[in-house]
């Protein structure tokens, strides 16, 4: 079946401006990750989805950062007033079902450009 | 201390060689180990996952943890070109939160 699909795949911005990145988890998946991969760095975890329990938002880094999920569907990123250190690729991943044994599966990422 | 610390590289193994990652956590609880392979520009594929003290082997990957070192390693066998890449290690927290934690991850780099 179809992987992890993200949108735009690639975002160039103007500092200051609002975005908003999507992301489409495979099909029946419960659980749904959004990372932020700064270049030459590794994952660092943004919010978690779990069906319709509260997400853990301990990752976003400021009050510009904040997610949606509706359901087991589609997620929104949404980043405000975008800064030039916001400039990163942003990972999607969902797992089947939020245990710890369980395997995320990554999308192809957005890239996005503060300029 | 970073919760899940790599050595960033590069590490360079001749063709054929044995190349080994190795990965420290910090958090005590943690339950869950995974390594990630991620070819420059792509996202991470998983490569193998551990959850109990020792080895696991899958093919010419074999992933060791010790949890009370608190450690967990990556070996590749008959190492090719084509395994050149960066290994990203994830630890799974199970204190209430499914959130993986990942460290910044290792350049391998197999030359021919």
């Amino acid at each position: 079946g179809a992987g992890v699909s993200q949108s735009p795949s690639n975002k160039v911005t103007e500092k200051g401006k609002d975005v908003e990145l999507r992301c489409d988890p495979i099909s029946g998946h419960t659980a749904l990750y959004w990372y932020r991969q700064r270049l030459g760095q590794g994952l660092e975890f943004l919010i978690y989805f779990q069906g319709n329990s509260a997400p853990d938002k301990s990752g976003l880094p400021s009050d510009r950062f904040s997610a949606e999920r509706t359901g087991e569907s589609v997620s929104t990123l949404t980043i405000q007033r975008t800064q030039q250190e916001d400039s990163a690729v942003y990972l999607c991943a969902s797992s089947l079902l939020p245990q710890t044994t369980d395997t995320q599966y990554f999308g192809p990422g957005t890239r996005l450009t503060v300029l | 201390q970073k919760e899940v610390e790599q050595n960033s590289g590069p590490l360079s193994v001749p063709e054929g060689a044995i190349a080994s990652l190795n990965c420290t956590y910090s958090d005590r609880v943690s339950q869950s180990f995974f390594w990630y392979r991620q070819y420059s520009g792509k996202s991470p594929e998983l490569i193998m996952s551990i959850y109990s003290n020792g080895d696991k082997e899958d093919g010419r990957f074999t992933a060791q943890l010790n949890k009370a070192s608190q450690y967990v390693s990556l070996l590749i066998r008959d190492s090719q070109p084509s395994d050149s890449a960066t290994y990203l290690c994830a630890v799974n927290r199970a204190s209430g939160t499914y959130k993986y934690i990942f460290g910044t991850g290792t350049r391998l780099k197999v030359l021919a």
